[in-house]
């Protein structure tokens, strides 16, 4: 129950297409979902978050879809740019709002 | 406003050594949590701190073992080094509130490898 599962593990778009990346989650006591993003040799840095109760938030060109009823939840980045290659982190925090339990990632490179 | 620092940034140990990582807070946060990373996984939850008490574990043998410092900063300690603790060690600080919304705020890591 404590699982986030995250896929695909990676990713290949061309620059101005649409990156999707999804999760799925089996624990309804996770209250906030974010997604982080991380460069090598840096540590993960929060591109954006989502709470159950919204269905879609979007921040420039990142979008979170949330589908509570599914336990579902994606990332779409719109004109996706080769400064956006990185891999990206599927989040949900703890009910106890201690930790979050990462998804295992997705690497994904933007072609130019 | 400084971000989260973490020393050292590589280190090298054998087995069954101790060892001991350290990390300053963000300026203004007041909750320290430590992550492990494997290669090619997501970030693990070890432990978080908060008030100088550990406020949460993840599923991590009592050889990892944790402080916090008045002034927010952390230690990590590993003892009896196993070569699966072989990872990147993520720090994140963050600002506790009532309402629970507690934005994570990582550090570059400290890149651990057992021998």
């Amino acid at each position: 129950q404590q699982q986030v599962k995250q896929s695909p593990q990676s990713l290949i778009v061309q620059k101005g297409g649409i990156s999707i990346i999804n999760c799925a989650y089996e624990n309804t006591a996770f209250d906030y979902f974010p997604w982080y993003q991380q460069f090598p040799g840096k540590g993960p840095a929060l591109l954006i978050a989502i709470r159950p109760d919204v269905s879609e938030k979007k921040e420039g060109r990142f979008t979170i879809s949330f589908n509570k009823s599914a336990k579902q939840f994606s990332l779409h980045i719109m004109d996706s740019q080769p400064g956006d290659s990185a891999t990206y982190f599927c989040a949900a925090r703890n009910q106890a709002g201690t930790a979050l339990i990462f998804g295992k990632g997705t690497t994904l490179s933007v072609s130019s | 406003e400084t971000g989260v620092t973490q020393s050292p940034t590589h280190l090298i140990k054998t087995r069954g050594q101790q060892v001991t990582l350290r990390c300053s807070s963000q300026s203004g946060h007041n909750t320290v949590s430590w992550y492990q990373q494997a290669l090619g996984q997501g970030p693990q939850f070890i432990f978080q701190y908060y008030r100088e008490e550990e406020n949460g574990r993840g599923n991590f043998p009592p050889r990892f073992s944790g402080l916090q410092f008045p002034n927010y900063s952390s230690e990590l300690n590993v003892n009896a080094l196993e070569l699966d603790d072989s990872a990147l060690y993520l720090c994140a600080s963050s600002l506790a509130r009532a309402s629970g919304a507690n934005v994570l705020t990582f550090g570059a890591g400290s890149r651990l490898t057992v021998l």
